[in-house]
C-alpha cells in the first residue's frame, strides 16, 4: 500500500532552536517528493520538491534531504521563528505522469517565545 | 490578489441539504484539483480537472459528490444530501502544468449538523 509517514505527530520547540521532521515513504514507483507548510485554516503551501537524483534542497531556513534508497525524507528547520509554528506536511508523487499524491498526516510544530 | 480562491470559506449546513463550493484557480493555470482534509490529517485527493476535462476521480467521490469546470476556468464542488461524515475541509489547488507545483487555496470548511 502506498503510505506516507511522518514523525513526530507534534513538536514544541523554543524560538531560537533548530529541528529535523521525518518522513518515510512506501510510495512505489517514485516520482517526486514535496514539503509544504500549513498553517491552521489555511491551504497547504509548498516548501520544497525533491526529484529521485537529488537529495538536498533549501528555502532559506528550510533544508529538505532525500534518501530515495531508504525512502526517507527530512525537513530541519534553523533558528526556528514563532511564525514557523504550523503543521508541516510530506507529499509523495507516486510515478511520472500520475496524477495522485499521497499526503501525509502531517507534523504540527509549535514554537514558544 | 492573484491566489487561489474559495468561496466560501465556511459553510454550515444541516444533514440532507445540497452545498456547492466554488474554486477560482490562478489564471493560466490549466490543472484544477480538489481534496478533502479531515481534523488531523493530510489532504486526501478527490478529483483534477485539466481545463474543462474530468480527468480522475477518487474513490472517495461517492455519487452523491458532482464536480465541473465548465469553461476550463473556475470549479464547482457539489455535495447532494450531506452526512455528517462529510464534515471537513474541501480544498483546492491548481498547477500550471503537470508534475508541476500545485498551488493551494484557503479552503472551505464544511460542518454539517
Amino acid at each position: 500500500k502506498n503510505q506516507v509517514e511522518q514523525s513526530p505527530q507534534s513538536l514544541i520547540i523554543l524560538e531560537g532552536k533548530n529541528c529535523t521532521l521525518q518522513c518515510n515513504y512506501t510510495v512505489s514507483p517514485f516520482s517526486n517528493l514535496r514539503w509544504y507548510k500549513q498553517d491552521t485554516g489555511r491551504g497547504p503551501v509548498s516548501l520544497t520538491i525533491m526529484t529521485f537524483s537529488e537529495n538536498t534542497k533549501s528555502n532559506g531556513r528550510y533544508t529538505a534531504t532525500l534518501d530515495a534508497d531508504t525512502k526517507q525524507s527530512s525537513l530541519h528547520i534553523t533558528a526556528s521563528q514563532l511564525s514557523d509554528s504550523a503543521s508541516y506536511i510530506c507529499v509523495v508523487r507516486r510515478d511520472f505522469g500520475n496524477e495522485k499524491l499521497t499526503f501525509g498526516t502531517g507534523t504540527r510544530l509549535t514554537i514558544i517565545p | 490578489d492573484t491566489g487561489v480562491s474559495q468561496d466560501p470559506r465556511h459553510k454550515i449546513t444541516k444533514r440532507g441539504q445540497n452545498v456547492t463550493f466554488r474554486c477560482d484557480p490562478i489564471s493560466e493555470h490549466n490543472r484544477l484539483y480538489w481534496y478533502r482534509q479531515t481534523l488531523g490529517q493530510g489532504p486526501e485527493f478527490l478529483t483534477y480537472f485539466q481545463n474543462e476535462a474530468q480527468l480522475e476521480k477518487s474513490r472517495l467521490l461517492s455519487d452523491r459528490f458532482s464536480a465541473e469546470r465548465p469553461k476550463g476556468s473556475f470549479s464547482t464542488l457539489e455535495i447532494q444530501r450531506t452526512e455528517q461524515g462529510d464534515s471537513a475541509m474541501y480544498l483546492c489547488a491548481s498547477s500550471p502544468q503537470v508534475l508541476e507545483t500545485q498551488y493551494f487555496g484557503p479552503g472551505t470548511r464544511l460542518l454539517v449538523l
